[in-house]
C-alpha cells in the first residue's frame, strides 16, 4: 500500500534553533518527492521537488534530503524564525502509465517559541 | 500573496442553497486542481483539469459540480450539501498534468461551513 508517513506528529523549538523533520514512504513506483509548508488557514507553498537522483536540496534555510533506497528523506529548518511555525507536509508523487498521484503525509507541526 | 486566487475567503451556506467557489491564475498554468482538506488532515483530491477539459474526477458527490470556463479560472458549484462537507476548499494549479516536477501552486482556500 502506498504510504507516506511523517515524524515527529509535532514539535516545539526555540527561535535561532535548527531542527530535523523525517519523512519515510513506501510508495512504488516513485516519481518524485515534495515538501510543503502550511500555515495556518493558507494554502500549501512548495518548498523543495526531488526527483530519484537528487541527494539534497535547499531553498534558503530549508535543506531537503532524499536516500532513494532506504525511501527516507529529511527537511532540515537552520536558525529557526517565528514565521516558521506551520505544518510542513511531505508529498510523494507516483507514477504508472496515466495513473499519477500525489500521496500526502499527515504533517509535523512546528511551533517556533521566542 | 498569492498567484492562485481564490473567492470568497468564508462561505456560510444552507443545505439548501446553491452557491459557486472561484478560483484565478494568470501563469498561465494548463492544470488546476479542487481539494479538499478537514482540519489537521492533508489535502484530499476533487478533481483535476487538464487543458479546461476534465481528467480526474475522484469519485466526488454530485453535490459538487466542477466548470472550467476558460485556462484561468476555474468554479466549484455547490447544491444540497451536508454539514460533512464543511472544510477548507484548496484550488491548485500547475504548468501541465503531465509534467511531473513542476510544483502545485496552491490559493488560500475557500473556508466553506454549511449549517
Amino acid at each position: 500500500k502506498n504510504q507516506v508517513e511523517q515524524s515527529p506528529q509535532s514539535l516545539i523549538i526555540l527561535e535561532g534553533k535548527n531542527c530535523t523533520l523525517q519523512c519515510n514512504y513506501t510508495v512504488s513506483p516513485f516519481s518524485n518527492l515534495r515538501w510543503y509548508k502550511q500555515d495556518t488557514g493558507r494554502g500549501p507553498v512548495s518548498l523543495t521537488i526531488m526527483t530519484f537522483s537528487e541527494n539534497t536540496k535547499s531553498n534558503g534555510r530549508y535543506t531537503a534530503t532524499l536516500d532513494a533506497d532506504t525511501k527516507q528523506s529529511s527537511l532540515h529548518i537552520t536558525a529557526s524564525q517565528l514565521s516558521d511555525s506551520a505544518s510542513y507536509i511531505c508529498v510523494v508523487r507516483s507514477y504508472a502509465g496515466n495513473n499519477r498521484k500525489l500521496i500526502w503525509g499527515l504533517g509535523t507541526s512546528l511551533g517556533v517559541n521566542p | 500573496d498569492t498567484e492562485v486566487t481564490q473567492t470568497p475567503k468564508h462561505l456560510v451556506m444552507g443545505m439548501t442553497n446553491k452557491k459557486s467557489l472561484k478560483c484565478e491564475q494568470h501563469m498561465g498554468h494548463r492544470a488546476m486542481y479542487w481539494y479538499k482538506q478537514k482540519a489537521k488532515k492533508p489535502p484530499e483530491l476533487m478533481f483535476v483539469y487538464s487543458y479546461e477539459k476534465l481528467s480526474i474526477n475522484e469519485s466526488v458527490p454530485s453535490r459538487f459540480s466542477p466548470e472550467c470556463p476558460n485556462s484561468s479560472l476555474l468554479n466549484l458549484h455547490l447544491h444540497a450539501l451536508q454539514p460533512e462537507d464543511s472544510a477548507l476548499y484548496l484550488c491548485a494549479s500547475s504548468q501541465g498534468q503531465g509534467q511531473s516536477n513542476q510544483p502545485q501552486h496552491f490559493g488560500d482556500g475557500t473556508r466553506l461551513s454549511i449549517l
